[in-house]
């Protein structure tokens, strides 16, 4: 595998479910990111890592949860979601360094996320 | 406060002709500039980026991108669209001493005709 791999690539879940998405960067970067992607709405930056360590999260509700085990791979926990958050999410990598936020990102193709 | 605004919601071209997309952003501090692709189904790849030096950028698929301080923009072109070239695009502001947020355009959707 190559670049930034998410799975699943399609989730339907109900409003009850508990379910966790995937992402794995065979980069050797040290950033990680998770985007919520909208129809119609920009990019919305969720949650940021680097060097395992959560860096920014972006006013997410409690029902999303992150998890960094380590620097490739992240996860996104969900529990108890809404309708309204059905959404493409797409996990991102980047080579951050300290003292030095070089900011080019690597993504991957998504997971397709419906919620009933 | 930061933004970008890609002031074009679509656009259509002819296969074959020139193509521009506009970018106006606002940052506090020296930004990292980039534009983004996104085919359908799939994530966003980097078309270009600029950091410092020549303002006018070159990328893969034979975009280019001109950066004007005095304007806040960052414009991408192309001389001549390929069909292959239908996608959104994004323009996105970060990096540098704002730290790790990058902000995102709502993206422009592009349409080649035969």
């Amino acid at each position: 595998e190559t670049g930034v791999t998410q799975t699943p690539r399609h989730l339907v879940m109900g409003m009850t479910n508990k379910k966790s998405l995937k992402c794995e960067q065979h980069l050797g970067h040290n950033a990680m990111y998770w985007y919520k992607q909208s129809a119609k709405k920009p990019l919305e930056l969720m949650f940021v890592y680097n060097f395992k360590e959560q860096t920014e999260n972006n006013s997410v509700p409690s029902r999303f949860s992150p998890e960094c085990p380590n620097s490739s791979h992240l996860f996104l926990h969900l529990h108890t979601l809404q309708p309204e958050d059905s959404a493409l999410y797409l996990c991102a990598s980047s080579q951050g360094m300290a003292g030095r936020n070089y900011n080019e990102q690597f993504f991957g193709p998504g997971t397709r996320l419906t919620v009933l | 406060a930061q933004s970008v605004t890609q002031p074009d919601i679509h656009i259509t071209v002819s296969e074959g002709a020139s193509l521009e997309l506009r970018c106006n952003y606002s940052y506090g501090a020296t930004p990292y500039l980039f534009w983004y692709v996104q085919s359908p189904g799939q994530g966003l790849q980097l078309l270009l980026k600029y950091f410092s030096g020549d303002t006018l950028v070159q990328g893969i698929k034979g975009f280019e991108a001109e950066f004007k301080r005095s304007q806040s923009s960052f414009n991408l072109r192309k001389p001549s669209v390929h069909w292959s070239d239908a996608a959104e695009y994004f323009c996105a502001v970060g990096g540098g001493t704002g730290g790790f947020k990058t902000i995102f355009g709502a993206g422009t959707r592009l349409f080649v005709k035969a």
